[in-house]
C-alpha cells in the first residue's frame, strides 16, 4: 500500500530565504507526482505535475523534483515572499485511474 | 486553466438531515470525478470515484448508502450526505479531471466545509 510522507510538517522562515520541502512515497511505481498548495479553508491549487519519466518541473519561484527509485520529491521555493504562506501537498497517481494518494501537508509561514 | 466549481462552500445543517453538494467542471467535460474529505489538519483522503453514467467506485471503509454519489453528465456530480450526524463534519473536495487531456494535473473545487449540529 503506497504511504505518502511529507517533512516537515510544519516550516517558519522569514521573508527572502529559499526553502526546501520534502515529499517521500514507499512505492516507486508512481505514474505522476503533482505538488499542491491548499489556503486555510479553500481547496487545492495545482503547482506543479512532474510525470514518472521527468526529473524535475519549473514554474517561477518554484522547482520540483522527482527521483522515483529513491521514492522522493522536493519542492523548492526561491525567494520566498508572506504570500506563499499555506499548507503545501504532494501527491502521487499509481496509475492512470486518476486516483491520487496525498501526503499529510507541510504548513508553511512565511514571516514578513 | 480548467475550473471546478462546488458548491456550497459552507453548510450547516441539523443532525439527521441530508445535505447534497455539488461539484461542476465549468470549461471542460470530466468523465470521471473524485470526492476527498479532509479532517482538521489532515490530508485528503478519497473516498469514492464518480464515473459519469455509472455506478461510484467508493474505497474501503467509506458507506456509500450515506454518501450517495450521482455523476448524471459529463459536467455535473453530487454527493449527498445523507442523515448527517456531527462526526460527518469535515472539508469535503471534489476533483475532475479533462477527458481531452490525459496527462493535465488534477484541478479541485473549493471544498464544503459541513457542519452537522
Amino acid at each position: 500500500k503506497q504511504e505518502v510522507t511529507q517533512i516537515p510538517a510544519a516550516l517558519s522562515v522569514p521573508e527572502g530565504e529559499n526553502l526546501v520541502l520534502n515529499c517521500s512515497f514507499t512505492d516507486s511505481a508512481i505514474y505522476n507526482l503533482q505538488w499542491f498548495r491548499q489556503d486555510p479553508g479553500k481547496g487545492l491549487t495545482s503547482l506543479l505535475l512532474i510525470q514518472s519519466s521527468q526529473r524535475e518541473q519549473t514554474s517561477g519561484r518554484l522547482n520540483a523534483s522527482l527521483d522515483k527509485s529513491s521514492g522522493r520529491s522536493t519542492l523548492y521555493i526561491a525567494a520566498s515572499q508572506p504570500g506563499d504562506s499555506a499548507t503545501y501537498l504532494c501527491a502521487v497517481e499509481m496509475d492512470s485511474s486518476y486516483k491520487l494518494i496525498f501526503g499529510s501537508g507541510t504548513r508553511l509561514l512565511v514571516r514578513p | 486553466g480548467a475550473v471546478v466549481s462546488q458548491h456550497p462552500s459552507r453548510v450547516i445543517c441539523k443532525s439527521g438531515t441530508s445535505v447534497k453538494i455539488e461539484c461542476r467542471s465549468l470549461d471542460f467535460q470530466a468523465t470521471t470525478m473524485f470526492w476527498y474529505r479532509q479532517f482538521p489538519k489532515q490530508s485528503l483522503m478519497l473516498m469514492a470515484t464518480s464515473n459519469e453514467g455509472s455506478k461510484a467506485t467508493y474505497e474501503q471503509g467509506v458507506e456509500k448508502d450515506k454518501f450517495l454519489i450521482n455523476h448524471a453528465s459529463l459536467t455535473l456530480s453530487t454527493l449527498t450526505v445523507t442523515s448527517a450526524h456531527p462526526e460527518d463534519s469535515s472539508f469535503y473536495i471534489c476533483s475532475a479531471r479533462d477527458r481531452e487531456r490525459h496527462a493535465v494535473e488534477a484541478f479541485f473545487g473549493q471544498g464544503t466545509r459541513l457542519t452537522v449540529v
